[in-house]
């Protein structure tokens, strides 16, 4: 089956700073998705985006289907950014198979 | 998403006991996913219907586990009988009819085996 390959695995920012979380896949891809896991639990849709740039306030993302890849952006991170942010790949087959995740932990 | 209601939220129960967790996805869905989330083996799809028949369901881990789709409206995931490995947040997702494949997720059930 499709390999998802998130990075990196862990990431701690200090509130206000930036960063680039990596999805990479090993096969073609019908739609992809990026979630946001808060503390509680909940899966919360960030993005769906099969190919192109969506922005949505601070949080952009980018796929790339050509070269097998998406990025999500997050500019001046908060706190409430804290979480682990999953990237979710959805092939031929109708199901979606998602990375491990990248923890993200945002200093005060 | 309030497009999915779970039930319990949570539940504690002893090993071999029967665990029941379900599911209802609000109308105008035509895909319905349950998934499992462990700190081992991350979020793993375990099962899906498409217009409440089952597609795909090989990653049900063995026989102990079940489901069942018998209405658009409501879905039920079976442990008989559970075991502690069971333990894990089973999540209930959905696709809706009018997009082409953008995923929601219910709440969650987390599941305790003792």
């Amino acid at each position: 089956g499709i390999q998802v390959e998130q990075s990196p695995p862990d990431l701690i920012l200090q509130e206000g700073a930036n960063s680039t979380l990596r999805c990479n896949f090993s096969d073609s891809v019908n739609n992809l998705q990026w979630f946001h896991q808060n503390p509680w639990g909940q899966l919360i849709n960030l993005f769906y985006i099969p190919s192109g740039t969506k922005q949505n306030g601070r949080l952009s993302a980018t796929t790339v289907a050509t070269e097998r890849y998406s990025s999500l952006y997050i500019s001046s991170s908060q706190t409430t950014d804290s979480g682990v942010y999953f990237c979710a790949v959805n092939t031929n087959a109708g199901k979606s198979t998602f990375g491990d995740g990248t923890t993200l932990t945002v200093k005060p | 998403d309030a497009g999915v209601i779970q039930s319990p939220r949570h539940e504690v129960t002893e090993m071999g006991q029967e665990v029941t967790l379900r599911c209802k996805p609000i109308s105008g869905h035509n895909s319905l996913f349950w998934y499992r989330q462990t700190m081992m083996r991350g979020l793993e799809l375990l099962i899906y219907f498409n217009n409440n028949v089952p597609i795909d369901d090989s990653g049900m881990p063995e026989d102990r586990f079940s489901a069942k789709m018998p209405n658009a409206s409501f879905s039920t995931l079976k442990i008989q009988p559970s075991e502690p490995r069971d333990s894990a947040v089973y999540f209930c997702a959905y696709k809706r009819l009018e997009d082409t494949g953008e995923l929601f997720f219910g709440e969650g059930s987390r599941l305790t085996v003792l």
